[in-house]
């Protein structure tokens, strides 16, 4: 079954703290994993694609096939990243499959 | 400016009423998503689309039914809205080919039935 999973509901962190957004997921094939990002009153939008190898905003993303895991990390947090994040994994039919997101709090 | 456009962005409507949400893409992608998500939780799939005159249900069973006459317009149509439709919904498109599971999303439609 095709699956993501995110475990923590809500992640709050200290402006300037390290930060990693769990994701797992469960795919029989090759993934194609993403995370997308909501901030308050936007509409969603792709943070990261896992075949890009890309830093976005000061975020990464490492596909750990042997733990089949897709974590979401930053270093240094800052007020601005706080925001739902949503880890998702394409679908053999070109559709996406949604974790039910976390969000992401950072304090001053 | 190619976007995805939903409308209206929010709705407000008696039990029984016929209702049409709509999603309109000028980035001419071919295929089209309908997400349907409640609060605080994932995004699941009712409906997509991989061009015109294709419709496929999503993961998620859904009452509302869809169409695509043309390749830029995706509305969804619940014939009698119930308060368990109540959600938000969710529109987006994304290009065949390499980065066919890339999808971009429309602002959504918050519907709320009484």
């Amino acid at each position: 079954a095709q699956r993501v999973t995110q475990p923590e509901k809500l992640l709050s962190v200290f402006k300037g703290a390290p930060v990693e957004l769990k994701c797992n997921y469960s795919y029989s094939g090759s993934p194609e994993l993403f995370w997308y990002v909501q901030y308050s009153r936007q509409r969603l939008q792709l943070l990261l694609r896992h075949i890009s190898r890309e830093s976005i905003k000061g975020f990464t993303a490492d596909l750990n096939k042997g733990e089949t895991s897709f974590h979401l990390k930053k270093p240094f947090a800052q007020e601005e990243d706080s925001a739902m994040y949503y880890c998702a994994l394409g679908g053999s039919q070109g559709n996406l499959i949604f974790g039910k997101g976390t969000k992401l709090s950072v304090k001053p | 400016e190619a976007d995805i456009y939903q409308t209206p962005r929010y709705l407000v409507i008696g039990t029984g009423k016929k209702i049409t949400l709509e999603c309109s893409q000028t980035m001419g992608h071919d295929k089209m998503y309908w997400y349907q998500q409640d609060p605080g939780m994932e995004l699941h799939l009712i409906h997509y689309s991989y061009g015109v005159n294709s419709t496929e249900k999503g993961d998620l069973s859904s009452e509302s039914t869809v169409s695509r006459i043309r390749t830029e317009h995706f509305p969804l149509t619940l014939e009698s809205a119930r308060p368990s439709h109540t959600s938000q919904y969710l529109c987006a498109s994304s290009l065949p080919g390499t980065h066919r599971n890339e999808q971009f999303f429309g602002p959504g439609t918050r519907l709320t039935v009484l």
